[in-house]
């Protein structure tokens, strides 16, 4: 079985500042990671993910992950936020193998809130 | 945006009536996912499919069943609806595995 801890449950930033939310995963196996994002009201969307190849990863709107295959973690950085980017962030895992039928174990998500 | 909607978005019911959310995408894929959302918990899958009457159980079944009769169309049904399934409920899709899965808009049922 596989699990994913999300150390934060609220994170508040001032708009421009640095910020990392925190996931932790645990699996046997090899595992793909997925950070979503949930704005309100709204279902989620990809913002990015870890299959293989480079740890760190990129999204097209500044955010990136490092895969940490040591510490179990995939941690999520964003070096300036925005107003914008306040929503709630969930880290997911899934079984790597060729019968998880890509299913995703979820963290208990973040929710970020950039102020002016 | 992919192709997936859901209904109803909102729903109201009574503990003991059985409830059918339904999942529409047209995008053909595969793979399709309920999964609920409640504060603390993230989100936690229900059951979901690898194809046309091929479903299996998720990590909290318990009191759901669904139905996939086509490709296009996944329903999830609460036989006696209770009051701890008053959720979000989300419909994923994707195409194959490793691959992103498209979120639903949500359904929100309230069990009073």
């Amino acid at each position: 079985a596989q699990s994913v801890t999300q150390l934060d449950s609220q994170v508040p930033v001032f708009e421009e500042a640095p910020v990392e939310l925190r996931c932790n995963y645990s699996s046997s196996v090899s595992v793909y990671l997925f950070w979503y994002v949930q704005y309100p009201n709204q279902g989620l969307q990809l913002l990015l993910k870890y299959l293989s190849g480079s740890t760190l990863v990129e999204s097209i709107n500044g955010f990136e992950a490092e895969f940490n295959k040591s510490q179990t973690s995939f941690h999520l950085r964003k070096p300036s936020v925005h107003i914008s980017d306040t929503a709630e962030y969930f880290c997911a895992v899934s079984d790597a193998g060729g019968t998880s039928y890509g299913k995703l174990t979820f963290g208990q998500g973040t929710i970020l809130t950039v102020h002016p | 945006d992919a192709g997936i909607t859901q209904s109803p978005r909102h729903k109201v019911t009574e503990t003991g009536t059985p409830v059918t959310l339904r999942c529409h995408q047209t995008e053909n894929h595969r793979y399709m996912y309920w999964y609920r959302q409640d504060p603390g918990h993230g989100l936690r899958l229900i059951h979901y499919s690898y194809g046309v009457k091929d479903t299996d159980k998720g990590e909290v079944s318990d009191g759901y069943s669904v139905s996939r009769s086509k490709t296009e169309d996944f329903l999830l049904t609460l036989e006696s609806a209770t009051s701890s399934q008053t959720s979000v409920y989300f419909c994923a899709i994707s195409e194959a595995q490793g691959n992103e899965q498209y979120f639903g808009p949500g359904t929100r049922l309230t069990v009073t």
